[in-house]
């Protein structure tokens, strides 16, 4: 079965800092999309980065990019600029390839508290 | 991007009564949709994946006759909590997908719903 942890669970960054959440998943697959989601007060759930495990490219998204090192199983997420709205939850996610037989379920790490300090 | 919701937001009943919890794709046919139930400051665990028009698969510890789900429509999937206690109080979450080989098959969340049982 397939596991993410993530070992910090509360991370502070002074405003227009830079930050890197860690992540680590274990599996046997060769096929996996890893997913970053923030969660803020409201609780909704919102997509923040992904990468598809077949890209040796690291995904970035604006201020937000990741350090994908598969042979590791490493996924952390770094944050650039930060601002006072990046305070949240933030979940590191892994998905099985879907025609590898998956629903497509996926499996969450236990969250990192992201503080930003004005 | 695609539009979840989910009815009600907030929710409190009596100990053994039945909750209803509605999942809705607003703006597309979500083929699989997924329940999860996150307490305090824990993160997401799937709860069971449904299908449109088959029986919903639950994980492994969750109570199939507790935990009904109902995949009725390609935009509509419902929960009910049978007999609620105290201890189902949590917040329920559900996500809906396409499956897509062209896609990565993002999940889109519903807001959530807080159920508190009294």
């Amino acid at each position: 079965a397939q596991t993410v942890t993530q070992s910090q669970p509360e991370m502070s960054v002074q405003e227009a800092e830079t930050v890197t959440l860690s992540c680590t998943y274990d599996t046997s697959e060769s096929d996996y999309y890893l997913f970053w989601y923030k969660q803020p007060p409201s609780r909704q759930m919102i997509l923040v980065i992904r990468q598809e495990a077949y890209k040796q490219q690291n995904a970035t998204e604006n201020r937000f990019s990741v350090n994908f090192q598969k042979a590791a199983k490493s996924f952390s997420l770094k944050i650039s600029d930060s601002q006072l709205g990046d305070a949240a939850m933030y979940f590191c996610a892994y998905r099985s390839d879907y025609y590898g037989g998956s629903q497509g379920n996926l499996i969450f790490g236990k969250g990192t508290k992201l503080s930003v300090k004005p | 991007g695609a539009v979840v919701s989910q009815h009600p937001s907030r929710v409190i009943c009596k100990s053994g009564t039945s909750v209803k919890i509605e999942c809705r794709s607003l703006d597309f046919q979500a083929t699989t949709m997924f329940w999860y139930r996150q307490f305090p400051k824990q993160s997401l665990m799937l709860m069971a994946t449904s299908n449109e028009g088959s029986k919903a698969t639950y994980e492994q510890g969750v109570e199939k006759d507790k935990f009904l789900i109902n995949h009725a429509s390609l935009t509509l999937s419902t929960l009910t909590v049978t007999s609620a206690h105290p201890e189902d109080s949590s917040f329920y979450i559900c996500s809906a997908t396409i499956p897509d080989f062209r896609s990565y098959n993002e999940q889109f969340f519903g807001p959530g719903t807080r159920l508190t049982v009294l």
